[in-house]
């Protein structure tokens, strides 16, 4: 089955760790988005992608990185300079960019501090 | 000021009952218009688009648009306890840009 899977499904990070949030889509989709929720917000878009090799920050890119060196894979990398990192993390992907009424998400990941 | 702002609610209802769900946006040159439902810990699903002012129906679901007044509507009638959930609206000016959610309680 095509989809969206985002790995670990719970991550606690310690203080000064870098942790990296895993997004691996199989839907040969060329653009990958990283959200973030915290609770009772929306979404807040980190980073998306539109091609591969191509990223770009979105509204609260500070403290996070990511890199897209593959179609399928979209990481997203939470630095030790992202003091409150404590949310829910959503990657999706569409067929192309702004195409989105065909936006999948996967399932997310809670990531929480120690 | 919000680009797109909802009320978080809790928005109770009785059972059959219509819900009402509100979304205003201030980017007026936005597009696309649509509504999202988020069960607790789950991701966002897509349950009505709308492009046009008009309505545009679905099943129970019925999205309102009015561009001039800026705002987005969903109603849900003959409300069911299954849809208890957050509903997001989420505009398109540029990236998609999404409003606080409203949380909606279906009492039975």
């Amino acid at each position: 089955d095509g989809g969206i899977t985002q790995s670990p499904k719970y991550l606690f990070r310690k203080e000064g760790q870098n942790v990296t949030l895993s997004c691996e889509q199989n839907l040969n989709h060329d653009a990958m988005y990283w959200y973030r929720q915290d609770p009772g917000q929306g979404l807040r878009l980190i980073y998306y992608s539109q091609i591969v090799n191509d990223f770009q920050k979105g509204d609260i890119a500070e403290g996070y990185s990511v890199s897209r060196e593959k179609k399928e894979s979209f990481p997203l990398t939470v630095t030790s300079a992202q003091k409150n990192p404590t949310a829910f993390y959503l990657c999706a992907s569409s067929i192309s960019p702004g195409q989105w009424e065909k936006l999948f998400f996967g399932s997310g990941t809670q990531l929480s501090v120690l | 000021q919000k680009e797109v702002e909802q009320n978080s609610g809790p928005l109770s209802v009785p059972e059959g009952a219509i819900a009402s769900l509100n979304c205003t946006y201030s980017d007026r040159g936005s597009q696309s218009f649509f509504w999202y439902r988020q069960y607790s810990g789950k991701s966002p699903e897509l349950i009505m688009s709308i492009y046009s002012n008009g309505d545009k129906e679905d099943g129970r679901f019925t999205a309102q648009l009015n561009k001039a007044s800026q705002y987005v509507s969903l109603l849900i009638r003959d409300s069911q306890p299954s849809d208890s959930a957050t509903y997001l609206c989420a505009v398109n000016p540029n990236q998609l840009t999404f409003g606080t959610g409203t949380r909606l309680q279906v009492t039975l």
